[in-house]
């Protein structure tokens, strides 16, 4: 594909289900972050993998929140024991370099 | 600490310019970059600056950097009501991006 894509685009979820975030980065970039748009919040960092180092956790907001990225490409975002100040929409980007980065058009939780 | 902060709203009439207003804390950024989030949509980056420039120009956009006064500003000629969105002020880190909370631009026809 041309650009980043994200999977579920909506996802509804009971209060302590835990959800999975599929990220998809543009083929090549070797860089993948993932954040966190809460209404009034503006966009928060979550986390960041950048090839095969250990990837940057520090926005991780709490122990619920995971991210993996299997073979450099594809990464998900876990939320275990979902809560209600967990809803926001969740945004993917990928980059190459430090420039740019490209964001997916995101996936917006609710937990009811 | 990091803040990037923005002004939450701006209405301007068609046709007119519309100035985008930011402040941001660390003199140490590299990059600083204007995103733009129709709604529903992602974000897409408009332009970004250098640290060591302080204007750049890209058809009706125009980016001003203050670095003594650490502002940034985006300015739009000839707005129009397809540019009715929320701007995103965002300084780099290290690595990810620090955002401002976001301007929503109105445009009144």
């Amino acid at each position: 594909g041309a650009g980043v894509s994200q999977s579920p685009s909506n996802k509804v979820t009971e209060k302590g289900k835990d959800v999975e975030l599929r990220c998809d980065p543009i083929s090549g970039h070797t860089a993948l972050y993932w954040y966190r748009q809460s209404l009034g919040q503006g966009l928060e960092f979550l986390i960041y993998f950048q090839g095969n180092s250990a990837p940057d956790k520090s926005g991780l907001p709490s122990d619920r929140f995971s991210a993996e990225r299997t073979g450099g490409s594809v990464s998900t975002l876990t939320i275990q024991r979902t809560q209600q100040e967990d809803s926001a929409v969740y945004l993917c980007a990928s980059s190459s370099g430090v420039n740019e980065q490209f964001f997916g058009p995101g996936t917006r939780l609710t937990v009811l | 600490g990091e803040d990037v902060e923005q002004s939450l709203f701006l209405s301007v009439r068609e046709g007119d310019s519309s100035v985008i207003n930011c402040t941001y804390t660390d003199s140490s950024s590299t990059y600083l970059y204007w995103y733009k989030q129709e709604p529903g949509a992602g974000l897409q980056l408009l332009t970004y600056i250098f640290s060591n420039m302080d204007m750049k120009q890209d058809q009706r956009l125009t980016v001003l950097l203050n670095k003594k006064d650490k502002h940034l500003s985006l300015r739009i000629a000839d707005t129009q009501t397809g540019d009715s969105a929320i701007y995103f002020c965002a300084e780099i880190l290290n690595t990810p991006l620090v955002f401002g909370k976001g301007t929503r631009l109105s445009v009144i026809a």
